[in-house]
């Protein structure tokens, strides 16, 4: 099946600070969603962008389909951002999400 | 619009006790799923359904079952529960409507079993 790789495993920051996190898949998707999972266990939509940018306020995501990669941008990251971002994709031939083993962001006051 | 919903929220048992853990949505998706998430670990897909009658096995079926008799309902059965069960499950729905499958997630089910 398809592999979803995330990097860095674990990341932590200052708050103000900017931060890029990597989705690496080994196949081509129908779909990528971005979530983020916060302390309580709650899984928020973030994005879903099997191409192209899409901004949200401080946060922005990139994927480029072709080289079967996508990147979630943080800007000026606040202690609200902590928790877990995962990212998630549909297999061209599949119709339900593989998840990737995610990001673990902790932001110091 | 409640969204995804899912019943209960936390959730004991001894093993071997069987038990169904509840879904709805309300947005006529025909697409549902459900995943474990364990820890430290990503959300892995138990069973789907792409449609009222129709279900199927995803990458860790074995101990569930599930069965899809309306649009807006898919419940899990634990049949005879193990500590192995011991997860958070989560519930999803989504409509392919021109191929778009982003899907939506309940807030979750902790389960533990003793």
């Amino acid at each position: 099946g398809i592999q979803v790789e995330q990097s860095p495993p674990d990341l932590i920051l200052q708050e103000g600070a900017n931060s890029t996190l990597r989705c690496n898949f080994s196949d081509s998707v129908n779909n990528l969603q971005w979530f983020h999972q916060n302390p309580w266990g709650q899984l928020i939509n973030l994005f879903y962008i099997p191409s192209g940018t899409k901004q949200n306020g401080r946060l922005s995501a990139t994927t480029v389909a072709t080289e079967r990669y996508s990147l979630l941008y943080i800007s000026s990251s606040q202690t609200t951002d902590s928790g877990v971002y995962f990212c998630a994709v549909v297999p061209g031939s599949a119709r339900q999400l593989t998840f990737g083993s995610g990001t673990q962001l902790t932001v110091l006051p | 619009n409640a969204g995804v919903t899912q019943t209960p929220k936390f959730q004991v048992l001894k093993t071997g006790q069987s038990m169904t853990l509840q879904c709805a949505q309300d947005m006529n998706h025909e697409y549902m799923s459900w995943y474990r998430q364990d820890p430290g670990m990503g959300l892995r897909l138990i069973h789907y359904s792409v449609g009222a009658g129709i279900t199927d096995q995803g990458e860790v079926p074995n101990g569930y079952n599930v069965s899809r008799s309306t649009t807006e309902d898919f419940p899990l059965r634990l049949l005879s529960a193990a500590p192995s069960q011991t997860s958070v499950y989560f519930c999803a729905s989504s409509s392919p409507g021109q191929g778009h499958y982003e899907q939506y997630f309940g807030p979750g089910t902790r389960l533990t079993v003793t």
